[in-house]
């Protein structure tokens, strides 16, 4: 079975700290796709990125940075200064095939989600 | 450009009651499908629509029903709703291509006393 673990339930940092939030998956499929959601406190989910498994590319988007890594099945998501609008629940996914073929992806595994709260 | 948009917002419903969740995505998506969060679980599948036409359960499908209208609407009944259903729904739809990311309405907040 599929499965997405974010072991950090809460995280709490003071403004301008970097964070690491970390997300641990399993699936016995050979492409797949990694997903990191924001959820602010007004509940929208916001989409932030994409990793599929043939790219282990690190990839870095202004203060945001992921680490993919699948030696360890890991996908996690680093904070660089962070600030208090960082405040929300962020969440890991995991897309796999919706069909034998593995012609259509769309059900994404979600991880419990980090609950991360930025002091000022 | 609208997105995901479910109605209602807010619903409270009293046990034994039922009711439809409405979904329509104006962005052409072939999939769609329904999730609920709970606090400290994440999100979870309930139903899917890989496409028009189809529909498929997800991994908490109990309780509930679906509805693929056409390529825009999703819908998600409750029949005879229970308070373990209290929790926050979300749309979501996405394209066939395999690397799109899932597009999510904002949510609907169903109470059941």
């Amino acid at each position: 079975a599929q499965k997405v673990t974010q072991a950090q339930t809460e995280i709490s940092v003071v403004e301008k700290e970097d964070v690491t939030l970390d997300c641990v998956y399993e699936t016995r499929d050979t492409t797949y796709y990694l997903f990191w959601y924001k959820q602010p406190p007004s509940g929208e989910l916001v989409f932030l990125i994409r990793r599929n498994s043939f790219d282990e590319q690190n990839e870095i988007s202004g203060r945001y940075s992921w680490n993919f890594q699948k030696s360890t099945s890991s996908f996690n998501f680093t904070i660089t200064a962070s600030q208090v609008v960082d405040s929300a629940v962020y969440f890991c996914a995991l897309s796999e095939p919706l069909n034998a073929g593995g012609t259509s992806y769309g059900k994404l595994t979600f991880g419990q989600g980090t609950i991360l709260t930025v002091h000022p | 450009n609208a997105g995901v948009t479910q109605t209602p917002k807010f619903q409270v419903l009293k046990t034994g009651q039922s009711m439809t969740l409405q979904c329509a995505q104006d962005m052409n998506h072939n999939s769609m499908y329904w999730y609920r969060q709970d606090p400290g679980m994440g999100l979870r599948l309930i139903y899917y629509s890989a496409s028009e036409g189809t529909t498929d359960k997800g991994e908490v499908p109990n309780g509930y029903n679906v509805s693929r209208l056409n390529k825009r609407e999703f819908s998600l009944r409750l029949e005879s709703a229970a308070p373990s259903q209290t929790s926050v729904y979300f749309c979501a739809s996405k394209d066939r291509n395999r690397n799109s990311p899932l597009h999510f309405g904002n949510g609907t907040r169903l109470t059941v006393t």
